[in-house]
């Protein structure tokens, strides 16, 4: 069936990068989601990536997509206090009329 | 544009009282999606809609749980009898299948707490 994982929890020192991990398991992907949430919010979109890529850069994030793995990452380059959320990745798959699939979350606390 | 709107943002019930959570989804969007998150399991979907129809509402919990759309730009989730355990966020997202990355946009929600 389809999973999407992700740890729980990092926390980083202001200014260094965050590296937030997620494997997924369905092969069928079209694209993959990095969201935030901040408490008492909704989810934001940070960006996505569509399956055939390996690379997305959009200013301060990066978005690496192992596909043979099926592991997707989200770099935050000079990680600020406003920078700790909860990020979630998650899947759409083609044969589901796009329905997105969530990890967990991984709760990002930037130490100052 | 507003953005989802969803209303009310908080809610406090009783158990066995009827509640009934809103949503306009983003003007031009096609499909609505009802999530719930709670710690336990969470961000689960619900239920989602193309084009005002109901497309799949096989993560309904139960028959207490009842959505409707009756027009493009309104959406409504039921909870009749609502009970403790149904206590979560309630999050409403619109998409638009002609735009690229197929992108869903989230609503901030709506918590609800069964007393």
């Amino acid at each position: 069936g389809e999973d999407v994982e992700q740890s729980l929890f990092l926390s980083v020192r202001e200014g260094d990068s965050s590296v937030i991990n997620c494997t997924y398991t369905d092969s069928s992907s079209t694209y993959l989601y990095w969201y935030k949430q901040e408490p008492g919010a909704g989810l934001q979109l940070l960006t996505y990536i569509f399956s055939n890529m390996d690379m997305k850069q959009d200013q301060r994030l990066t978005v690496l997509l192992n596909k043979k793995d099926k592991h997707l990452s989200l770099r935050i380059a000079d990680t600020q206090t406003g920078d700790s959320a909860i990020y979630f990745c998650a899947e759409s798959i083609e044969d589901s009329s796009y329905k997105l699939i969530f990890g967990s979350g991984t709760r990002l606390l930037v130490r100052p | 544009d507003a953005g989802v709107i969803q209303s009310p943002r908080h809610e406090v019930t009783e158990m066995g009282q009827e509640v009934t959570l809103r949503c306009k989804p983003i003007s031009g969007h096609d499909y609505l999606f009802w999530y719930r998150q709670t710690m336990m399991r969470g961000l689960e979907l619900l239920i989602y809609f193309n084009n005002n129809v109901p497309i799949d509402d096989s993560g309904m919990p139960e028959d207490r749980f009842s959505a409707k759309m009756p027009n493009a730009s309104f959406s409504t989730l039921k909870i009749q009898p609502s009970e403790p355990r149904d206590s979560a966020v309630y999050f409403c997202a619109s998409r638009d299948s002609g735009t690229p990355g197929d992108t869903q946009y989230f609503g901030p929600g709506t918590r609800l707490t069964v007393l």
